[in-house]
C-alpha cells in the first residue's frame, strides 16, 4: 500500500501532551518526516529520520515509530502549536513519496 | 542558508500547460532530491514528483502521464510542467529541496484553472 493514514483532527489542553499518529505499510521500511503547517504558510519540517529535529524546532517535539505506526509527540503543548501536521515518507517501493492526509491540532 | 524562489503563470484555462520554475540561491544542487508538491485550497499536501541534479526523475503515479520535471544546473533551477490542466489542478504549488530530510521550501504559487 502507498497510503499514509492520519486522524483528521486532534485536540489537546494547553500544557498537556498530545500524540499525532500516522499509519502505513511503508513505515515498516521508512521513518516518516513530520511537517507543521500554519494557515497561509508553507509547511515547516519538525521531525525527520528516527527522531531528529532541525535547528530551531523546540525540543517538545519528538518522533517515534513501531511497525506500521509512527507518532509525533508534543510534550507541554503551547498555543502556537495549533496547526495542521502532515506525515510524509517514501512508499514501499522507495520510488515515490506519499503524504498523510494531515491532522488538524486544536489547543484548548 | 539555501533559498528557493519560484515563479510561473497563476491563471490557466482548461487544457493549457502549467509551467513553474524554482530557482535555488545559496546552496548546492548536487546530492539532493528536488521536489514539487501541491495543495488544493483547504486540502492536504500532494507529492507531484522529484528530480536529482543528474536529471533522474520519479513521478506520482496519478500524475505521471501529464507531468515533466526538468533541471538546469547551469542556471541553478528546476522546473515543472503539467499538461492538460483542469479545475482539479487548482492548487498552491511548492518546490522543495530534500523534502524528507531538510525541508527547504519555496514560497508557493497559487495556480488557478478556470475558463
Amino acid at each position: 500500500s502507498s497510503e499514509l493514514t492520519q486522524d483528521p483532527a486532534v485536540s489537546v489542553a494547553l500544557g498537556r501532551t498530545v500524540w499525532i499518529t500516522c499509519q502505513g505499510d511503508s513505515l515498516r521500511s521508512y521513518y516518516p518526516t513530520w511537517y507543521q503547517q500554519k494557515a497561509g504558510q508553507a509547511p515547516v519540517l519538525v521531525i525527520f529520520g528516527q527522531n531528529h529535529r532541525p535547528s530551531g524546532i523546540p525540543d517538545r517535539f519528538s518522533g517515534s515509530s513501531s511497525g506500521n505506526t509512527a507518532s509525533l509527540t508534543i510534550t507541554g503543548t503551547q498555543a502556537e502549536d495549533e496547526a495542521d501536521y502532515f506525515c510524509v515518507s517514501r512508499d514501499s517501493s522507495g520510488d515515490h513519496v506519499v503524504f498523510g492526509g494531515g491532522t488538524k491540532l486544536t489547543v484548548l | 542558508q539555501v533559498q528557493l524562489q519560484q515563479w510561473g503563470a497563476g491563471l490557466l484555462k482548461p487544457s493549457e500547460t502549467l509551467s513553474l520554475t524554482c530557482a535555488v540561491y545559496g546552496g548546492s544542487f548536487s546530492g539532493y532530491y528536488w521536489s514539487w508538491i501541491r495543495q488544493p485550497p483547504g486540502k492536504g499536501l500532494e507529492w507531484i514528483g522529484e528530480i536529482t541534479h543528474t536529471g533522474s526523475t520519479n513521478y506520482s503515479p496519478s500524475l505521471k502521464s501529464r507531468v515533466a520535471i526538468s533541471v538546469d544546473t547551469s542556471k541553478n533551477h528546476f522546473s515543472l510542467k503539467l499538461n492538460s490542466v483542469t479545475a482539479a489542478d487548482t492548487a498552491v504549488y511548492y518546490c522543495a529541496r530534500a523534502l524528507l530530510t531538510e525541508g527547504s521550501w519555496g514560497q508557493g504559487t497559487l495556480v488557478t484553472v478556470s475558463s
